[in-house]
């Protein structure tokens, strides 16, 4: 069974540009989940997306927004990006039903120039 | 605000020996936790998973136990192996009426495994 995949492995951008990162579940895991996780901040949760719709909002910018499509793949954006924007974003996703446990990909690298 | 942290950095073992890695977190209410272990450039991996409904939960060479009256979490790795050497989360899940199915994770624990 496939795990959790994301695309692009790293992605260069410079100051005030927008990035799109993608995810893909498990296959029938509805929930998916993204994290940052930046160099000596750890992991801080950003999005929870399920049945197509956002659940939940970690304490970030407006500017990080995403998706979730019918298919339950998801796209996290970033728009007006910031040097401090620079981290490993993770996707995570799960089944939806209780307390189920999170399983992640290995993300994606963000560096902004 | 809800925070999970972990004692320790660093923990150096000799392989063969058992690890033992410490977690505190800080919500009363959260009711669920899971470990996980992040090797150098991937994602984090689920090793095991534990409700607040109980006390302790065994898995493959791993035990974790949960203290809910200090709010404290632990990972014991039996038999150490090299392959063991990755960096350990802790993450809690609060209640779902004001968390959802957020995680809140904690630090980290650099595990290293000596032969």
């Amino acid at each position: 069974e496939a795990g959790v995949t994301q695309s692009p492995t790293h992605l260069i951008k410079t100051r005030g540009q927008q990035a799109t990162l993608r995810c893909s579940p498990i296959s029938g895991h509805t929930s998916v989940y993204w994290y940052q996780q930046a160099l000596g901040l750890g992991l801080q949760f950003l999005l929870w997306y399920d049945e197509g719709e956002e659940r939940n909002r970690g304490n970030f910018p407006p500017r990080f927004s995403g998706r979730q499509f019918p298919n339950y793949s998801s796209e996290l954006n970033v728009n007006a990006l910031e040097l401090e924007d620079s981290a490993l974003y993770l996707c995570a996703s799960s089944f939806y039903r209780g307390r189920q446990p999170q399983h992640f990909g290995d993300g994606t690298r963000l560096s902004i120039l | 605000g809800e925070s999970v942290g972990l004692h320790l950095p660093t923990l150096s073992v000799q392989e063969g020996d058992n690890s033992i890695i410490n977690c505190a977190y800080s919500n009363s209410a959260s009711d669920y936790f899971i470990w996980y272990k992040q090797e150098s450039g991937k994602g984090p991996q689920f090793i095991i998973d534990i409700r607040s409904n109980m006390d302790k939960r065994q898995g493959q060479r791993v035990t974790v136990l949960l203290n809910k009256t200090v709010k404290h979490l632990s990972l014991q790795i039996a038999a150490t192996q090299p392959g063991d050497s990755a960096v350990y989360f802790c993450a809690e899940m609060g209640p779902k009426e004001t968390s959802g199915s957020r995680l809140t994770f904690g630090e980290g624990t650099q595990l290293t495994v000596n032969p």
